[in-house]
């Protein structure tokens, strides 16, 4: 079974900082994706990113990047130029290719501080 | 266009009661997800329909869960003899062949079990 690691459970920077979450998972297939949603106190799950495993570039979305190691099996997140709307909870999770269902990491509760 | 909705928004009831938890998706969606948020076991699955198919009730946590959807659209989430442990959010997705494998989700129903 899939597992995702999420090992930063709180963090906490300055607005218009960088910074990076992480997330590291487990798996033995060779095609899958990879997800960052964002869980704001409002509790709607909106996607931040999200990465086809076949995949070298990293996606981009604005602000938020990823880097994806594939060999490494990690998958973090960075959010730069943070703004105080970025406060959320972050969810990394996990796809197999054709299963549909997600499998999450436990979050990381990120507070942007003006 | 109109998110993806559920109802209540939030519920209490007294231990060994049924509840009823209601999810409507996106209109065209074909795919519907049900997951469960709680603190001691975080973001899991329960549940997924895709269109005509048998759903995929591997996520389940016991026999007093089940889940319907009706017509391909609207899903009810049936809780019987609610325990303490239930208590959680319930979140609700659906996504379409269309949509890149992104799940939309809905606000959730917060679940107190009294």
């Amino acid at each position: 079974a899939q597992t995702v690691t999420q090992s930063q459970p709180e963090m906490s920077v300055q607005e218009a900082e960088t910074v990076t979450l992480s997330c590291t998972y487990d798996t033995s297939e060779s095609n899958y994706y990879l997800f960052w949603y964002k869980q704001p106190p409002s509790r709607q799950m909106i996607l931040v990113i999200r990465q086809e495993a076949y995949k070298q570039q990293n996606a981009t979305e604005n602000r938020f990047s990823v880097n994806f190691q594939k060999a490494a099996k990690s998958f973090s997140l960075k959010i730069s130029d943070s703004q105080l709307g970025d406060t959320a909870m972050y969810f990394c999770a996990f796809m197999s290719w054709g299963a549909q269902k997600l499998v999450f990491g436990q979050g990381t509760r990120l507070t942007i501080n003006p | 266009g109109a998110g993806v909705s559920q109802s209540p928004s939030n519920k209490v009831t007294e231990k060994g009661k049924d509840v009823e938890l209601r999810c409507d998706p996106i209109s065209g969606h074909t795919a519907l997800y049900w997951y469960r948020q709680s603190l001691g076991q975080g973001l899991e699955f329960l549940i997924y329909f895709q269109g005509n198919s048998a759903p995929d009730k591997s996520g389940l946590p016991s026999d007093r869960f089940s889940a319907e959807r009706t017509g391909g659209s609207v899903s009810t989430l049936t809780i019987q003899r609610t325990q303490q442990e239930d208590s959680a959010v319930y979140l609700c997705a659906s996504t379409s062949t269309s949509s890149y494998n992104e799940q939309f989700f809905g606000p959730g129903t917060r679940l107190t079990v009294l």
